[in-house]
């Protein structure tokens, strides 16, 4: 059974500029969670989808949004990056069939410059 | 508030000794409870987690861990260390509001784990 999935691996942006993240759950998960890895702060929540719907985000500006898609898969935009958005952003899923456990992908290393 | 504290940043441990990484949770009722591992530049991998029922659970790799309520804590051991058990480990509780999944997990710190041969 395939993992969590997210592409790309690595992105390297400008200030300013918008970034897109991609993310694909395992079969019969119907939720996607959103997390920051930054340098020094760790690991922070910002976002929660499940069937479709924003649940949850954490505390994060605006600028941080997404969506899900009917078949599950989670896109995170950033628009407007900054310096200091720079960081490791997972993916995890869950809900249906796995419960209240979050399975994390890979993992999508966004450099903004 | 919900929160999670892992005292020990670095722990250094020889390899085949045993392990015992420390997390203490703050938390109003029964927790979910989990811990992951990552390696450099990687992604989470989910150890074991606790729910309800029994308080010593089983995870991969050989990991346990064991749930104290009465001390707030959900310590991970692992009888003889491995030198690929290097890596980072987190402690994580799932936050409620009463008794609604909110779907986020605070995580502690982490703990970064080194093996000696």
């Amino acid at each position: 059974e395939a993992g969590v999935t997210q592409s790309p691996t690595h992105l390297i942006k400008t200030r300013g500029q918008q970034a897109t993240l991609r993310c694909s759950p395992i079969s019969g998960h119907t939720s996607v969670y959103w997390y920051q890895q930054a340098l020094g702060l760790g690991l922070q929540f910002l976002l929660w989808y499940d069937e479709g719907e924003e649940r949850n985000r954490g505390n994060f500006p605006p600028r941080f949004s997404g969506r899900q898609f009917p078949n599950y898969s989670s896109e995170l935009n950033v628009n407007a990056l900054e310096l200091e958005d720079s960081a490791l952003y997972l993916c995890a899923c869950g809900g249906l069939f796995g419960g209240d456990t979050q399975y994390f992908g890979p993992g999508t290393r966004l450099t903004v410059l | 508030a919900q929160s999670v504290t892992q005292p020990d940043i670095h722990i250094t441990v020889s390899e085949g000794a045993s392990l015992e990484l420390r997390c203490n949770y703050s938390y109003g009722a029964t927790p979910y409870l989990f811990w992951y591992v990552q390696s450099p530049g990687q992604g989470l991998q989910l150890l074991l987690k606790y729910f309800s029922g029994d308080t010593l659970v089983q995870g991969i790799k050989g990991f346990e861990a064991e749930f104290k309520r009465s001390q707030s804590s959900f310590n991970l051991r692992k009888p003889s260390v491995h030198w690929s058990d290097a890596a980072e480990y987190f402690c994580a509780v799932g936050a409620r509001l009463g008794s609604s999944n909110t779907g986020k997990l605070i995580f502690g710190q982490g703990t970064t784990l080194q093996v000696k041969p």
